[in-house]
């Protein structure tokens, strides 16, 4: 069946550093992938995303590369800022629309 | 602009209990979705609504029903409530279904404390 993994959490940087948060997915056909992330006690929002394979969705200086040799969507961010802290989730979507979602990263970036 | 509304935002309901969930999607979307998101747990897709039919069902328990009415807005209703039932319910609503990729809005969902 169709799922996502994460690299598993907390994950803590300084502010400025790289970030990469690791996702693959398993899934018949050609997916559309997502990342979307999540504030404390608020919804989700859609971060990026890309439906094809060599895509590279962008936003906010996040980017993730749509790599269909290696079924793999990792989030990228050259200099995190404290307020980047928040978990991330990468996410699926095949026929039907629904999100399948990988069980999320938290990440904390310290001043 | 806009967005998806949840209400109530929180809600505390006793073991047994029922409880309603309402889902007011964007303006022309005709397209929504239930998710559960467990303490620490990645959201679970429920059950989907296109034009008003159900498109797609997920982890629902029979315990839990849902519709989408004429004016597209939603209701998750649950009986018989556990505490295993305890979660933040998503809605999410976007146009169209099917392989019609647009972008689907969340809500800020319905924090459920069963006790």
């Amino acid at each position: 069946g169709n799922s996502v993994t994460q690299m598993e959490g907390p994950v803590t940087l300084s502010e400025e550093a790289f970030l990469t948060i690791n996702c693959t997915y398993t899934a018949t056909g050609y997916p559309s992938l997502f990342w979307y992330v999540q504030y404390p006690g608020e919804g989700l929002q859609l971060l990026l995303k890309a439906t094809k394979a060599d895509d590279k969705g962008s936003n906010k200086g996040f980017e993730a590369t749509y790599r269909k040799e290696t079924t793999s969507f990792h989030l990228e961010k050259g200099s995190v800022q404290v307020s980047d802290s928040a978990v991330y989730f990468c996410a699926l979507s095949r026929s039907g629309g629904k999100l399948i979602f990988g069980q999320g990263t938290e990440l904390s970036v310290k001043p | 602009a806009a967005g998806v509304i949840q209400s109530p935002r929180h809600l505390i309901k006793e073991k047994r209990e029922t409880a309603t969930l309402k889902c007011y999607p964007i303006p022309r979307h005709d397209t929504v979705y239930w998710y559960q998101q467990g303490p620490g747990q990645d959201p679970q897709f429920l059950i989907s609504f296109y034009e008003k039919m159900q498109s797609d069902k997920g982890s629902i328990p029979d315990r839990f029903s849902a519709q989408q009415f004429s004016d597209y807005h939603s209701e998750l209703n649950m009986s018989s409530l556990e505490l295993g039932d305890s979660a933040l319910y998503f809605c999410a609503s976007r146009v169209g279904s099917g392989q019609d990729l647009t972008e689907a809005f969340f809500g800020q969902g319905t924090r459920l404390t069963v006790v």
